[in-house]
């Protein structure tokens, strides 16, 4: 079974510093999805980035960026610029790539609470 | 495009009765998955549901049940609700099986 953990319960960062939350995962498979998704005090889940495994080229969107190692199984959220919106909790997400969320779901991290600091 | 939309929102049922919640995925979306979410043990995947069928099914026990209907909604019951099922209770939708989850705002169950 796939396993995803993130090491960080919390981080904290001042506004408009960058942040860098990490997420390793333990997986026999060669092609799979990693997803981030980020959860505000609303409680709803928001896709923030998505890498495809077979993908070596790191996914951006806008100011969040991946660093995407494979051999590592590791797969880090970046933060630029940080902004007080960017306050939640944010999980780090394992898909096979059979299903995209399917056969086994989604498997997700604990979660990282990320404070920005005004 | 409207979102995903979970109904109700939030809701207390007292332990031993039965519960079921209602999930209406984004349009032309026909895959429905569906989460739980604890302080203790995080997101959990349920089940997933995808054009009609149940296509695999999550580590629970027999008392969470769903089904999807000819126009993707879905609905997820729980039955003898026991205080453990106390949870946030999330809802995704995607366009098809291998592409990726979108999410509603959930429903909060509270048992008593």
């Amino acid at each position: 079974a796939q396993t995803v953990t993130q090491s960080q319960p919390e981080m904290s960062v001042q506004e408009a510093e960058t942040v860098t939350l990490s997420c390793t995962y333990d997986t026999s498979e060669s092609d799979y999805y990693l997803f981030w998704y980020k959860q505000p005090p609303s409680r709803q889940m928001i896709l923030v980035i998505r890498q495809e495994a077979y993908k070596q080229q790191n996914a951006t969107e806008n100011r969040f960026s991946v660093n995407f190692q494979k051999a590592a199984k590791s797969f880090s959220l970046k933060i630029s610029d940080s902004q007080l919106g960017d306050a939640a909790m944010y999980f780090c997400a394992y898909s096979t790539t059979n299903s995209g969320g399917g056969a086994d779901g989604l498997t997700f991290g604990k979660g990282t609470h990320l404070i920005i600091q005004p | 495009k409207a979102g995903v939309t979970q109904t109700p929102r939030y809701l207390i049922k007292t332990r031993g009765q039965q519960v079921t919640l209602s999930c209406s995925p984004i349009s032309g979306h026909r895959s429905v998955s569906w989460y739980q979410q604890t302080p203790g043990q995080g997101l959990q995947f349920l089940f997933e549901y995808f054009s009609e069928t149940q296509r695999n099914k999550g580590n629970f026990p027999g008392r969470f049940s769903g089904r999807q209907f000819s126009n993707s909604r879905s609905e997820m019951n729980v039955s003898t609700l026991e205080l453990g099922d106390s949870a946030l209770y999330l809802c995704a939708s995607s366009l098809y099986r291998n592409t990726e989850a979108f999410f509603g705002q959930g429903t909060r169950l509270t048992v008593v």
